[in-house]
C-alpha cells in the first residue's frame, strides 16, 4: 500500500529565516506530486506539481520554490520566510497512469511570526 | 475561467440528511471529486464519480452529477457529529494536462447534537 508522509508536522518561524518542507512518497513510482497551500478558512491553492525527478512546475510567483532531488521526495523551501507565507501545507500524489485522484499527506502547519 | 463554487457553510442536526452542493467549470473533467478535511488534518478522499454517471452511492453518501448545469452535490444520509468538517468537491479537467485539480473554497458542515 502507498503512504505518503510530510514533516514536520508544525513549524513556527521567523520572518526571514529560510524554510525547507519535505514530502516523502511510499510504495508507488515515478508519481505526480504536488504541493498546496491552505490559507487560514480558505480552499487550496496549487503551488507547485512535478511529473518527474528535477521536473517542476509553478503555479503562482512568490518567494517560495520546489525541488524533486529523488522519484519519490518532494521539498518545499524558501530563502526568507513573509508573514503571508504562514499557512498549511498539504503534499498530494497521483499515480501515474492511473485516474486522477489525488492522496494527501497530513499537512504542516507553518505560522511565520 | 476556473472557478469552483461551495456555499461555506452549513448546519444541521444530527440524523438529518446533509446536502453539500458545488458548481464546477470544466465540462472535460473526467472525474470530479469529495474529500473530507477534518480540523489540523489533511484532505481525506470521501468518494468520486466518472463524468458518465449520474449517481453513485457508497453506503452513507450519494453523489450526483447534473453535467448540463455543471453541478455536483454530496448527500450525507444520517449525518453524525463525526461528519462535521470541511467538504471539498474537486475538477480535474483534461486540458489541464497534468492531472491538477480545481478546488472550490470549501463548506464547512456542522452536526448539530
Amino acid at each position: 500500500s502507498q503512504t505518503i508522509h510530510q514533516w514536520p508536522a508544525t513549524l513556527v518561524q521567523p520572518v526571514g529565516s529560510p524554510l525547507s518542507l519535505e514530502c516523502t512518497v511510499e510504495g508507488t513510482s515515478n508519481p505526480n506530486l504536488y504541493w498546496y497551500r491552505q490559507a487560514a478558512g480558505r480552499g487550496l491553492q496549487l503551488l507547485f506539481y512535478s511529473v518527474g525527478i528535477g521536473q517542476i512546475s509553478s503555479e503562482v510567483p512568490q518567494n517560495l520554490s520546489a525541488s524533486r532531488p529523488q522519484d519519490r521526495q518532494f521539498i518545499l523551501s524558501s530563502k526568507k520566510l513573509l508573514l503571508s507565507d504562514s499557512g498549511f501545507y498539504l503534499c498530494a500524489w497521483r499515480r501515474t497512469g492511473g485516474t486522477d485522484t489525488q492522496y494527501f499527506g497530513p499537512g504542516t502547519r507553518l505560522t511565520v511570526l | 475561467g476556473e472557478d469552483v463554487e461551495q456555499s461555506l457553510f452549513l448546519s444541521v442536526r444530527e440524523g438529518d440528511s446533509s446536502v453539500i452542493n458545488c458548481t464546477y467549470t470544466d465540462s472535460s473533467s473526467t472525474y470530479l471529486y469529495w474529500y473530507k478535511q477534518e480540523p489540523g488534518a489533511g484532505l481525506q478522499l470521501l468518494t468520486y464519480i466518472f463524468s458518465n454517471m449520474d449517481m453513485k452511492q457508497d453506503q452513507r453518501l450519494t453523489v450526483l452529477l447534473n453535467k448540463k448545469d455543471k453541478h455536483l452535490s454530496l448527500r450525507i444520509a444520517d449525518t453524525q457529529t463525526g461528519d462535521s468538517a470541511i467538504y471539498f468537491c474537486a475538477e480535474s479537467p483534461v486540458t489541464s494536462g497534468t492531472y491538477k485539480y480545481i478546488f472550490g473554497t470549501g463548506t464547512r458542515l456542522k452536526v448539530l447534537a
